[in-house]
């Protein structure tokens, strides 16, 4: 099983990019690595997901390093709407992306 | 598009009475799971199903049962309940092999 390891919160300032990592040094070589948000009381929503170099959508970027053992989530010019506890999650089909971690909890500050 | 809808979104039950919880997945989505989250412990899973079949199974007691039918809903059954079982109950769908999941609003079980 693939563990990761966040840092439990951050901080940040509105209009800062934030870069949240994720360590998955068991990662396999069929995982992929998948970033969720979360709002309290709300189901967590699907963010990015990647295999491998840098995936790019509306919302952020994900990072992974030709090792794979790490991968960065990067949130661009965040809002006080972007606070919310992130999960990353590796992974595929066969079990083990369904194993969600203690997340990072980001609090944007005015 | 409808989302992931999950009935009902609050119930209360007393200890020792079972509950089921529905799960309507995203149209074309065959893999369903189900999540269990408490402010102590998090985001648990408790199992996947993929055209009616359980593909993966969490760390839970025998209690805890689910099924997934011909068009892809999902339930799930908890026997017994206990305090403990008081929740936010999660479902997701997904396509299929690697996509990310879409998950709904939760339902909301308090045990009494």
């Amino acid at each position: 099983l693939a563990k990761t390891t966040q840092p439990i919160s951050m901080d940040s300032y509105e209009g800062q990019e934030v870069n949240i990592t994720c360590s998955h040094n068991n990662i396999a070589t069929n995982d992929y690595i998948t970033w969720y948000q979360q709002f309290p009381s709300q189901g967590p929503r699907f963010i990015i997901q990647g295999y491998k170099t840098k995936v790019t959508n509306e919302v952020a970027s994900l990072f992974i390093p030709a090792d794979r053992k790490s991968s960065t989530l990067s949130l661009p010019r965040v809002s006080l709407s972007d606070t919310a506890v992130y999960y990353c999650l590796v992974g595929d089909y066969t079990g083990n992306q369904f194993y969600f971690g203690t997340g990072t909890s980001l609090t944007v500050i005015p | 598009k409808a989302g992931v809808t999950q009935t009902p979104r609050y119930l209360i039950k007393t200890r020792g009475q079972q509950v089921t919880l529905s799960c309507s997945p995203i149209s074309g989505h065959r893999s369903v799971s189900w999540y269990q989250q408490t402010p102590g412990q998090g985001l648990q899973f408790l199992f996947e199903y993929f055209s009616e079949t359980q593909r993966n199974k969490g760390n839970f007691p025998g209690r805890f049962s689910g099924r997934q039918f011909s068009n892809s809903r999902s339930e799930m059954n908890v026997s017994t309940l206990e305090l403990g079982d008081s929740a936010l109950y999660l479902c997701a769908s997904s396509p299929g092999a690697n996509y990310g999941y879409t998950f709904g609003s939760g339902t909301r079980l308090t045990v009494v």
